[in-house]
Order: C-alpha cells, then structure tokens, then sequence
C-alpha cells in the first residue's frame, strides 16, 4: 500500500522569504500523480500545484515549485517570496495511475499534513 | 458557479443518534469522496463512489454509511456505531480517467456529546 509522510508538523517563514516543505512517499507503482493542497483557516482545501511521476521536469505554479525526485520518492513544495496568506496547513497527496481494480476509482493518500506560519 | 456544498457547516448532535451530513456537487464529476480530518492524522478516507448506486469502503468505513442515488449528490451518514464521531468532514469529488485532480467542500464540522 503507498504512504505519504511529511515529517514536519510545523514550519515557520518570515514575511517575503523562501521556505520549503517536506514531502515523502513509498509505491512500488512507477506511473502516479502527487499533489500539493493548501487548507487556510477557512479549511477549504485548495489545490495548489500538481505533478506527474512521467514528468521529469518540476511544476511550478507562480511562488509555488516543487522538487520532484522520483527516485528517492521525495516530493518538496518550495514557496518563494512568503505572504501572510501563505499561512495555511499543507498536505501533500498521491493518487495512483491505475484505478481500483474491481471499482475503477481513484483513491488519494495524504500526508499528516504541515503547518506552515509566516511571520511578519 | 460550479462547486462543491457542504450543509451545514456546523452540526451537533447528542451521543446515540445517527447523522447526516449533505454534499452535492454540480461539476459534473463521476466520483465522489468522503474524508475525515482530526488534528495530527492528515484526511483519512471514509467512503468513495465512482457511479451512481455503487460505492466502496474506505480506510475508516466503521460506523459510517453512504448512498449515491444521484450523480450529484452523496450524503455521509454517521451512525450510532461510530465510536468517536466529532470531526471535520470533508467531501470531494473528482472526474475520472485523466483529469485527476480533487474539488473540496468546505467541510461540515460534527460535534456529539
């Protein structure tokens, strides 16, 4: 079965900075999708960029990269130039390729998530 | 505006009754999610239905139910036999095939005593 793990519960930024934020994974499949999701206060999760595993290129998505390495299965989101709003819980997530064999749905595992402050 | 509506945001209900919450999505997805959140254990997935009248348990299927009468429509219900049943609980939804990514409701919160 595949797992996620983001090993910080909380990391702090100041204002205008760089941080980065953790995200490892275990799958013995070789074609999936991994996810970033922002949920701020409101905890309306909103997602914030995606990559595919076939993809060697990082995604980026304005402040928002991500370090892809598919060989040691990490999965890092890099925001640049941190704004207040950036303060949020992030959770990363994997989904499969391939659907469930007997439903054909897609299921999503995500990570315990990471609480991210930004300090002004 | 297509989207996602969870009701009601906040619900509270006394130890020993069931509960439903609503989610109803108008994005034409096929499949449909329910999560539950506690602090510290990330989304965990309860039940999931990818076509109307058919759905699957999830990793904490216990003491909930489920039915999906309507594509756009599928409501969670928390019985009696749920344990511990005060949570966040989120519903999303998704197409299928190769459009992957997930829409999230804003959440309803349950809170029983």
């Amino acid at each position: 079965a595949q797992t996620v793990t983001q090993s910080q519960p909380e990391m702090s930024v100041q204002e205008a900075e760089t941080v980065t934020l953790s995200c490892t994974y275990d799958t013995s499949e070789s074609d999936y999708y991994l996810f970033w999701y922002k949920q701020p206060p409101s905890r309306q999760m909103i997602l914030v960029i995606r990559q595919e595993a076939y993809k060697q290129q990082n995604a980026t998505e304005n402040r928002f990269s991500v370090n892809f390495q598919k060989a040691a299965k990490s999965f890092s989101l890099k925001i640049s130039d941190s704004q207040l709003g950036d303060a949020a819980m992030y959770f990363c997530a994997y989904r499969s390729a391939y659907g469930d064999v007997l439903s054909g749905t897609y299921k999503y595992i995500f990570g315990t998530g990471t609480r991210l402050k930004v300090l002004a | 505006d297509g989207g996602i509506t969870q009701s009601p945001k906040y619900l509270f209900r006394k130890e020993g009754q069931n509960v439903t919450l609503s989610c109803e999505q108008n994005l034409n997805h096929d499949a449909m999610y329910w999560y539950r959140q506690d602090p510290g254990q990330g989304l965990r997935l309860i039940y999931y239905s990818q076509i109307v009248n058919d759905f699957q348990k999830g990793d904490i299927a216990e003491g909930y139910s489920v039915s999906r009468e309507k594509k756009e429509s599928f409501p969670l219900t928390v019985t009696s036999a749920q344990k511990n049943p005060t949570a966040f609980y989120l519903c999303a939804s998704s197409l299928q095939g190769n459009s992957y990514e997930q829409y999230f409701g804003p959440g309803t919160r349950l809170t029983v005593t």
